[in-house]
């Protein structure tokens, strides 16, 4: 069964950091491009990071550039998300997601979606 | 950076009718890359639609997506108990962003 399980989340105050984690399974992790996309509580979705099969291209939505970085092992088939100077706007569900991608382009959906960890920043 | 605009915001219909949701770019993109996703309260997206009209694996053909330019949009021709959810849809071109959401809501 093709997997993506998120964890790492919880509650931080402002200024700290956190690191998410998301395990892949069912697939061939290395292939694919990876993301992270948030929903904070009622809202919509906000696309959050990109990274490529093999690490060597990174995109970031400009509120978190600087303060979050996308990495991936693809021996570990595990994707992360090293949240740093977080701030209560960054509160959402993160989710991890799959990229449709093929010959290392990403073709601009994302095809599955982990069940998400929830990230609060407050004091 | 494209903005999305998605309308109406709430769409409030009954089981069997015909829903139509609307996806406006705020300038011209390419087709290839508008997907729709449908999400459930306390669940994850889904991929419904891909390239502005491919079905994602597994999604009934009473979804339907069409479009180009800057005007897209979702059609569910029968609507089923199941398909009461928020839809969103998301652009790859300029950035990656998705639209506001419409609601449908059981009337």
């Amino acid at each position: 069964e093709v997997q993506l399980v998120e964890s790492g989340g919880g509650l931080v105050q402002p200024g700290g950091s956190l690191r998410l984690s998301c395990a892949a399974s069912g697939f061939t992790f290395s292939t694919y491009w990876m993301s992270w996309v948030r929903q904070a509580p009622g809202k919509g979705l906000e696309w959050v990071a990109n990274i490529k099969q093999d690490g060597s291209e990174k995109y970031y939505v400009d509120s978190v550039k600087g303060r979050f970085t996308i990495s991936r092992d693809n021996a570990k088939n595990s994707l992360y998300l090293q949240m740093n100077s977080l701030r209560a706007e960054d509160t959402a569900v993160y989710y991890c997601a799959r990229g449709r991608s093929r010959s290392g382009w990403f073709l601009g959906a994302f095809d599955i979606w982990g069940q998400g960890t929830m990230v609060t920043v407050s004091s | 950076e494209i903005v999305l605009t998605q309308s109406p915001g709430t769409l409030s219909l009954s089981p069997g009718e015909r829903a139509t949701l609307s996806c406006r770019a705020s300038q011209s993109m390419s087709s290839s890359f508008l997907a729709w996703y449908q999400q459930k309260p306390g669940q994850a997206p889904r991929l419904l639609i891909y390239g502005a009209s491919s079905r994602a694996t597994g999604i009934p053909d009473r979804f339907s997506g069409s479009g180009s330019g800057t005007d897209f949009s979702l059609t569910i021709s029968r609507l089923e108990p199941e398909d009461f959810a928020v839809y969103y849809c998301q652009q790859y071109g300029s950035s990656l962003t998705f639209g506001g959401g419409t609601k449908v809501e059981i009337k």
